[in-house]
Parts: structure tokens; sequence; C-alpha cells
């Protein structure tokens, strides 16, 4: 069965410190990873997405790795602002025939004080 | 451009009735998904389109269905409700099948039952 784990569940950081989230995978065949961001009441917004030979990837303050080999990834946020308050969700999409199939971690959500 | 749009915002339905959600995916999109995200299940996959035809299903019961026009609008219907129905269901657009490119979620519909 395909399984996505996030960790930790949550996490209390100050302002412009940094963090770093983890999902791990059991989702074969893999076909990529994706971190979505999501805000409370709003829809996620994807901020990278990464295949079996990418191992990094950075969107702003936002860089996400992927070891395919240990099937962990890891969300690091720099210098972390009350902005970056949202629930990070981990997607890991396994390739079905001609189509996908995501399977969805349970989010990690980061609440960043003044 | 505008994003994807989701109506209506909020919903309130009683048990047995049944529902038609709404989703205007991006202009030039031709894939929508739909998920159901609930505190206790997180986000689940329930399925996706592309070119009005289903190319992938979730695990959910066949009260759940779907379906996309030519516009690549989607609708998603849920017959017979259940209490356990309550949610935000969101859906997501791309250009192609939402596992190989960037999917963009909209603001989702809160369907409340009672």
């Amino acid at each position: 069965k395909n399984q996505v784990e996030q960790s930790p569940q949550s996490l209390i950081i100050l302002e412009g410190k940094n963090c770093t989230l983890q999902c791990n995978y059991t989702v074969s065949p893999f076909s990529n990873l994706r971190w979505y961001k999501q805000d409370t009441g709003r829809g996620p917004v994807s901020l990278t997405i990464m295949t079996f030979s990418e191992n990094t990837k950075s969107n702003g303050r936002y860089t996400a790795t992927l070891d395919a080999d240990t099937k962990q990834s890891s969300l690091h946020i720099t210098a972390s602002q009350l902005s970056d308050s949202a629930s990070y969700i981990c997607v890991v999409s396994a390739r079905a025939g001609g189509s996908y199939i995501p399977t969805f971690g349970r989010g990690t959500s980061l609440i960043v004080h003044p | 451009k505008a994003g994807v749009t989701q109506t209506p915002r909020y919903l309130i339905k009683t048990r047995g009735q049944q529902v038609t959600l709404s989703c205007s995916p991006i202009s030039g999109h031709r894939s929508v998904s739909w998920y159901q995200q609930t505190p206790g299940q997180g986000l689940q996959f329930l399925f996706e389109y592309f070119s009005e035809t289903q190319r992938n299903k979730g695990n959910f019961p066949g009260r759940f269905s779907g379906r996309q026009f030519s516009n690549s609008r989607s609708e998603m219907n849920v017959s017979t409700l259940e209490l356990g129905d309550s949610a935000l269901y969101l859906c997501a657009s791309s250009l192609r099948l939402e596992g190989g490119t960037e999917a963009f979620f909209g603001q989702g519909t809160r369907l409340t039952v009672v």
C-alpha cells in the first residue's frame, strides 16, 4: 500500500530561524514528489516538484531535497517569516499506466512566532 | 490569467440529499482533479478527468461521481449525503495529467452535512 509519512506533525519556531520538515514514502512506481503550502482556509500552492533524477530543488527560501534510494525528502525553510505559518504537505505520485495516482501526507503544521 | 474557480464556496446540506460542486480550470488546462480534505484523513484523491474522460479514481464509494465538459469545466456530484461527507472539496487543474505537471488548486467548497 502506498504511504506518505510526514514529521513532525507540528512545529513552532521563532521568526528568522530555519527549519526542516521531513517526508518518508513508500510509493511505487515512483513518478514525482511535490511539496505544497496550504494557508488556513485556502487551497494548496505548489512549492516544488521533483522527479526521480533530481535531488535538490529551490524556490526562494524553500529548498527541497530528495533521496530516491532511502525514499526520503525534506523541505528546508530559511530565515522564516510570519507568512510561512501554514500546513506543508508532501505528495508522492505513482505512475499508473498513462496516468498518475497521488498519495498525500497528513502535513506538518508550522507556526512562526514573532 | 484567472485562477481555478470553485463554486459555491460554502454549502450546507441535509443527510440524504445530493450535491453538485463546480470547478472552472485555468484557461487552456485540460486536466481537472478533485480531492476531499478532512481534519481526520487529510487530503484524499477522488478522481481526475482529462479531455472529458475519467483517467483515475481514488478509493471512494460510488456515491461520488464527476464529469468534465468539452470546455474542461468539471462537476462532481455526491448523492445520498452522509455526515462524514462534511469536508473541504478541492479541485486542481493542470495542462496535462496532474502527476506530470504543476497543479493549481482552487479555494475549495466547504460542504457541511447536517
